[in-house]
């Protein structure tokens, strides 16, 4: 069946390093991604999206890559601060304002 | 500027039980959407609305109701509640459908 998911259900990194978390999807007429924050007990924080139309997205310190040939997408956190620990979720939407979201990675970041 | 508010935090219900969640935005926003959240697992939408006007169904919606009252609110109602409805509710709202969703803090809702 069609899912979001996540490769790994935790990333532990040392603060400084840059960080990446993988998603896989298996929709291929998903065409917009989104990848939000979520610290503990708040709601879900929007950080980046992309469009099917492109490949790469750069914001401050993320950037998220696409490559639809394998149906995967990536975000790449550079110089990842203690502020960063938080689960991380990529959503896509199948066109039909179906969005799916991932099960989400726990980021934490080591001083 | 609020953004996405929703009451209650926290509740408790009895199997059978019925409770509206609500929820408001006051960012001028078009979209609001109902999701819930369980453990190890990402966000499922239960029920959305692209407009003022317009409710539709998500991936999970037995079990409840929605209403759009007007652009500012959107309320989930549970008409009785069921254990299997245990779960963090989290509603969210767009400019346009799925555009960046804002986040309101969550209701945890558990039915003993």
């Amino acid at each position: 069946g069609e899912s979001v998911g996540l490769h790994l259900p935790t990333l532990s990194v040392q603060e400084g390093d840059n960080s990446i978390i993988n998603c896989a999807y298996s929709n291929s007429a998903s065409d917009y991604f989104i990848w939000y924050k979520q610290e503990s007990g708040k709601g879900p924080q929007f950080i980046i999206d992309i469009r099917s139309n492109m490949d790469k997205r750069q914001g401050q310190r993320v950037t998220v890559l696409l490559n639809k040939t394998v149906k995967h997408l990536s975000l790449q956190i550079a110089a990842t601060q203690p502020g960063d620990s938080a689960v991380y979720f990529c959503a896509g939407e199948r066109g039909n304002n179906d969005m799916r979201f991932g099960a989400g990675t726990r980021l934490t970041v080591k001083p | 500027n609020a953004g996405v508010t929703q009451t209650p935090k926290f509740q408790v219900l009895k199997t059978g039980q019925s409770m509206t969640l609500q929820c408001a935005q006051d960012m001028n926003h078009n979209s609001m959407y109902w999701y819930r959240q369980d453990p190890g697992m990402g966000l499922r939408l239960i029920y959305y609305s692209a407009s003022e006007g317009t409710t539709d169904k998500g991936e999970v919606p037995n079990g409840y109701n929605v209403s759009r009252l007007n652009k500012r609110e959107f309320s989930l109602r549970l008409e009785s509640a069921a254990p299997s409805q245990t779960s963090v509710y989290f509603c969210a709202s767009s400019r346009q459908p799925y555009n960046e969703q804002f986040f309101g803090p969550g209701t945890r809702l558990t039915v003993l």
